[in-house]
């Protein structure tokens, strides 16, 4: 196990409804990245927080929004949810942004939208 | 656009076989490149990072090669063991810091 934790392990929802996803990172990382994995297909990169600032965006709308806590958890929020939305949401937590520092990734929150 | 093939089809192997698998890719300059391990319903385990200047890495029964004239990593475990059956993701990344991942290629060890 690599420390991070996130919940809900499962979720569902409707389209059009809002989600927040959590992360809890690995003690002592002060960044987290996440990413959505679409079954069958490599984790593709949301964004990253290094404490509490976005320090990268991937190719998502404004509806996903993120938060970074000072004790280095984080939220992902998924506003006006599509059904393409549906994925299994990794964060992964790192000790610091800006080098080759290992990622330790969650177990990953399995949104389904309906 | 920037492109990460890796093999969509599983790969089948006897135990105690090597198992190689590709990652290629184009119109990406990477300064290294990871490989991950994956089980179903888990997040990703990171393996091994080699930089565009190095040749190979080993770590234990794994070896990773990378050609950047080919454009091409390549992903081997020697003495296969059933245990190592699992989803292998390999990620490139041109210094963000910010990883790119391939789709994976599943393999699986027969005993």
């Amino acid at each position: 196990e690599t420390g991070v934790t996130q919940s809900p392990t499962h979720l569902i929802k409707t389209r059009g409804q809002q989600v927040t996803l959590r992360c809890s990172s690995q003690s002592g990382h002060n960044t987290v990245s996440w990413y959505q994995q679409a079954l069958g297909q490599g984790p593709q990169f949301i964004f990253q927080y290094y404490r509490e600032e976005e320090n990268g965006r991937g190719n998502f709308p404004p509806r996903f929004s993120g938060l970074q806590f000072p004790n280095y958890s984080s939220e992902l929020n998924v506003n006006a949810l599509e059904l393409d939305d549906s994925a299994l949401y990794l964060c992964a937590s790192s000790l610091q942004a800006g080098e080759e520092s290992e990622q330790f990734f969650g177990p990953g929150t399995r949104l389904t939208v309906l | 656009s920037q492109k990460i093939e890796q093999n969509s089809e599983a790969l089948n192997i006897q135990e105690g076989k090597t198992a190689t698998l590709t990652c290629n890719y184009t119109n990406y300059s990477p300064a290294y490149l990871q490989w991950y391990r994956q089980d179903p319903g888990r997040g990703p385990v990171f393996l091994l990072l080699i930089r565009e200047n190095e040749k190979e890495k080993r770590k234990e029964r794994l070896k990773v090669t990378f050609d950047t004239t080919l454009k091409q990593s390549l992903f081997h475990i020697t003495a296969s063991q059933p245990a190592d059956s699992a989803t292998y993701l390999c990620a490139l990344d041109r210094g963000s810091y910010i990883p790119t991942f391939g789709r994976g290629t599943s393999l699986i060890v027969h005993p």
